[in-house]
């Protein structure tokens, strides 16, 4: 049974160029959540994507964006990089149950360092 | 509203016990914890429902008031493999998302 998987697992951009980071979710789960995490933090809440829609946002801004493909996949957007980006990017996954009992997975994460 | 742990580290011997507390200003529906060590990806523990569902780990334990907003994970007869970064993950009403807390640094020595 595969977990969460994310690639790529390290990633160097230069300041103003865009990266897109990507995810599959755990086998059975419909939803993926994305979160930043920087270094000696706790991750922080970007968006939360269910039936390929974006469902909940954190304050992130709009250079942040997302999708979530049919087979419940997702991509993870920035444009415009600034050095402040540099962090650890996760992505979990859960199942959409209908109430608030849901275990989330976390992938691996992409690393991600702005230069 | 980021959620408050305390404390933010501890160092424990081999078979001590610990407890690691969560605290939001918010009301929450939920709490959830994960461990994450080194470089690796948070695991999921253990989540605590509005109402007293709990899910998770067997040799782990919680609570969760939900009058004072306070969750508390209790680690006993810690090993070894304890050690790690501890966080509370907190979901408010009315939405899917977790704030988490800053986390605790557990470090078991032998």
């Amino acid at each position: 049974d595969a977990g969460v998987t994310q690639s790529p697992t390290h990633l160097i951009k230069t300041r103003g160029q865009q990266v897109t980071l990507r995810c599959s979710p755990k086998s059975g789960h419909d939803t993926v959540s994305w979160y930043q995490q920087a270094l000696g933090q706790g991750p922080q809440f970007i968006f939360q994507y269910y039936e390929e829609e974006e469902r909940q946002r954190g304050n992130f801004p709009d250079r942040f964006s997302g999708h979530q493909f049919p087979n419940y996949s997702s991509e993870l957007n920035v444009n415009a990089l600034l050095l402040g980006d540099s962090a650890l990017y996760l992505c979990a996954s859960s199942l959409e149950t209908g109430t608030h009992s849901y275990e989330q997975y976390f992938g691996p994460g992409t690393r991600l360092t702005v230069t | 509203q980021q959620p408050v742990q305390s404390p933010q580290a501890v160092i424990l011997r081999e078979g001590e016990d610990a407890v690691i507390n969560c605290s939001s200003s918010k009301a929450l529906y939920s709490v959830h914890w994960y461990r994450q060590k080194h470089g690796e990806a948070p695991v999921f523990l253990m989540i605590l429902l509005k109402g007293g569902e709990q899910k998770g780990h067997e040799k782990i334990s919680a609570s969760f008031n939900e009058k004072k907003q306070q969750s508390s994970l209790y680690l006993t007869a810690s090993q070894l493999s304890y050690s790690g970064t501890y966080f509370c993950g907190t979901e408010g009403t009315g939405r899917r998302a977790l704030t988490f807390g800053s986390g605790t640094r557990l470090q078991v020595q032998p």
